[in-house]
């Protein structure tokens, strides 16, 4: 079956400019995470969505930016008025389970450029 | 806060070497462990993982890994390396909430 996609691969944003990143999880996963990965570290995780629930936003990095999964399947991350900092990889995650404990499956990423 | 250490950051090994990358995690409650890997364009996949039970756990491509509680550490291993297994590799930890918190990661080459 299908992974976890992301859209787009690539993107290059100028700095103060909107961006929407989108996930497209495995059908019928419920729980959704995304993370920033910054270039040569881990990925840090930035919310949880469990169906539509944003049940934990603690690891968004200010309130540029902001993530719905309106429907309980497709999650859009947005990042207003982008700066040079933002600049990352953004993965996505997906999980059957209604936790964070079991394993999640990741996307390919979004490598966001901002200049 | 939760803190997953990996202490090399780039490990050159040749082929049939012996391989051991370490984890350190900072949480001394209840914990689950997890070893990622990241092959050159590829995404994250689950290399293994530790809930309970045997702390000896076995994954794919011939990796295990051992939970040592006493030492908080969760190490890679591998008898014999390939050249297919240049990566990067990430240990994650969960304890509670939301989220998995991930070490810095291992850029592993094996040279042929």
């Amino acid at each position: 079956g299908a992974g976890v996609s992301q859209s787009p691969r690539y993107k290059v944003a100028k700095r103060g400019q909107d961006v929407a990143l989108r996930c497209d999880p495995i059908s019928g996963h419920v729980s959704l995470f995304w993370y920033q990965q910054a270039l040569g570290q881990g990925p840090e995780f930035l919310t949880y969505f469990q169906n539509e629930a944003q049940l934990d936003k603690s690891g968004l990095p200010s309130d540029r930016f902001f993530a719905e999964r309106p429907e309980g399947s497709v999650s859009t991350l947005k990042i207003q008025r982008t700066q040079q900092e933002d600049s990352a990889v953004y993965l996505c995650a997906s999980s059957p389970r209604l936790a964070a404990s079991y394993e999640q499956y990741f996307g390919p990423g979004t490598r966001l450029t901002v200049t | 806060a939760q803190s997953v250490s990996q202490h090399n950051h780039h490990v050159i090994l040749s082929e049939a070497a012996s391989l051991e990358l370490g984890c350190n995690y900072s949480y001394g409650g209840t914990v689950n462990l997890f070893w990622y890997v990241q092959y050159p364009g590829q995404h994250l996949q689950l290399l293994l993982k530790y809930f309970s039970g045997d702390p000896l756990v076995k994954g794919i491509k011939g990796f295990e890994a051992e939970f040592i509680k006493s030492k908080f550490s969760f190490n890679l291993r591998k008898p014999s390396v390939q050249w297919s297994d240049t990566a990067e590799y990430f240990c994650a930890v969960h304890n509670a909430g939301n989220m998995l918190t991930f070490g810095g990661g291992t850029r592993l080459m094996v040279k042929p």
